[in-house]
Formats: C-alpha cells, sequence, structure tokens
C-alpha cells in the first residue's frame, strides 16, 4: 500500500506569495496533520483535519488555512510569505482521530524556500 | 501546555556500542503516548517506539528500548548495538490521549562511528 505522499517535494517561493501543499493520506485514513519543521528544530503543529472538520489548530498566523476533501486528501495554504516560513512541511495522517490513540504516519515533507 | 525537553543536541557512539538519548516532559495529563521517531537525511519521520503512560513496563523493540520513568517524567531511549544506519535525528514526543496533536522535542542527531 502507498505511504503518505506530498506534493511538490520541493518549491521556492519569493515574499508575499501564497502557496498550496498537497496531500494525500493512506487510504483508508480519515485524519490529516500538518507540521512545519523549520530546519535544526522539531516540527510544530499546524492543523488537525477529521472528516474535513478542523479538529485543531496550532499557534500560527491566519496567514495559514487548510481544507480536507471529501477524499480525505488535504491542502495547507500559506498567504503573504515571509522569510520565516522556510521550513518543511509535514503532513501525518492516521486511521482516526480524538477517540484514544491512532498512529500517525509521516509523508516525506515538502520543502519550501522563501526568497 | 505540554512541553517536550532534549538536552542533548548531538551525541556520538561507536558502531556496535549502546547509547542513551534523554527526554523530558511537562504535562498535568494522567493518560498520554510518549513516542522516539527517527529522521534520517531523507527526511522522512519513523516511529521507532511508542510507551502509553499507563504501562508500567517498558516498551522494547528489538535492540530498542524505553525508560519511562513518570513520576520523573523522563523518557529515554536506549539503542543497543548500534549500526551506521542508526545514524539520524532522533525526537521525543508527547501526545495527549485525546488523540490531538503531537509535540515534539528540539532532536538530538546521533552520529555513529565505524
Amino acid at each position: 500500500d502507498a505511504g503518505v505522499t506530498q506534493s511538490p517535494t520541493h518549491l521556492i517561493k519569493t515574499r508575499g506569495q501564497h502557496v498550496t501543499l498537497r496531500c494525500s493520506p493512506i487510504s483508508g485514513h480519515k485524519s490529516v496533520s500538518w507540521y512545519q519543521q523549520v530546519l535544526g528544530q522539531g516540527p510544530q503543529f499546524i492543523f488537525q483535519y477529521y472528516e474535513k472538520e478542523e479538529r485543531g489548530r496550532g499557534n500560527f498566523p491566519d496567514r495559514f488555512s487548510a481544507r480536507q476533501f471529501p477524499n480525505y486528501s488535504s491542502e495547507l495554504n500559506v498567504n503573504a510569505l515571509l522569510l520565516g516560513d522556510s521550513a518543511l512541511y509535514l503532513c501525518a495522517s492516521s486511521l482516526l482521530a480524538g477517540q484514544g490513540h491512532y498512529e500517525q504516519y509521516f509523508g516525506p515533507g515538502t520543502r519550501l524556500t522563501v526568497t | 501546555a505540554q512541553t517536550v525537553t532534549q538536552s542533548q543536541p548531538e551525541m556520538s557512539v561507536q558502531e556496535a556500542e549502546t547509547v542513551t538519548l534523554s527526554c523530558t516532559y511537562d504535562t498535568s495529563e494522567s493518560d498520554y503516548y510518549l513516542f522516539w521517531y527517527k529522521q534520517p537525511p531523507s527526511r522522512q519521520m519513523i516511529l521507532v517506539i511508542r510507551q502509553e503512560a499507563y504501562k508500567q513496563q517498558n516498551a522494547t523493540e528489538n535492540r530498542f528500548s524505553v525508560n519511562f520513568q513518570k513520576a520523573a517524567k523522563s523518557f529515554s531511549l536506549k539503542i543497543s548495538d548500534s549500526q551506521l544506519g542508526d545514524a539520524a535525528m532522533y525526537f521525543c514526543a508527547y501526545e495527549d490521549g485525546y488523540g490531538n496533536k503531537l509535540v515534539f522535542g528540539a532532536g538530538t542527531i546521533l552520529r555513529v562511528k565505524s
């Protein structure tokens, strides 16, 4: 079975631009979470979606938004890019959410560079 | 808010030797989960081992084992018979009992010398 997939692998954007990152969860998984990993640091939680509803949001500005589609894939959108948004963006999927623990499986990430 | 602290930015171990990575955490919850993840240069985050807080027995997975001290809020990872393929960034992570977000530490770079 295919794991979590993310696209694109790498992306270079200019300050002020907008970016959309995509994530496809493992087949059958209904929950997707997004994390930002700045170089040399641990991942920071951005969003969690479950059954197309936002279930959790981390301490990120409103420039960050996300959504989950009926097929459970997800998009992370970032507006008005800043240099500090340069990071590895990780997507993780799990079978369910909110009813105890379900393993989160990570994708390979999207490396975003803002110049 | 929950926090996870890894006080060792970098560790080195000789091939075939044993190394221990440290992690402490802070939470007021009684039900939670702790994890060690490995992130090699390929960037793929891989789960190494999981510990449920309600279990007193320390988790083991082949060469990997943990020392879970709930009262001290300590969760260390021991890697036995270290191999070159163990070289990576290791993250300690916490998840509450409601399936919410993972909270990660800053990571420890593990170098394995041949």
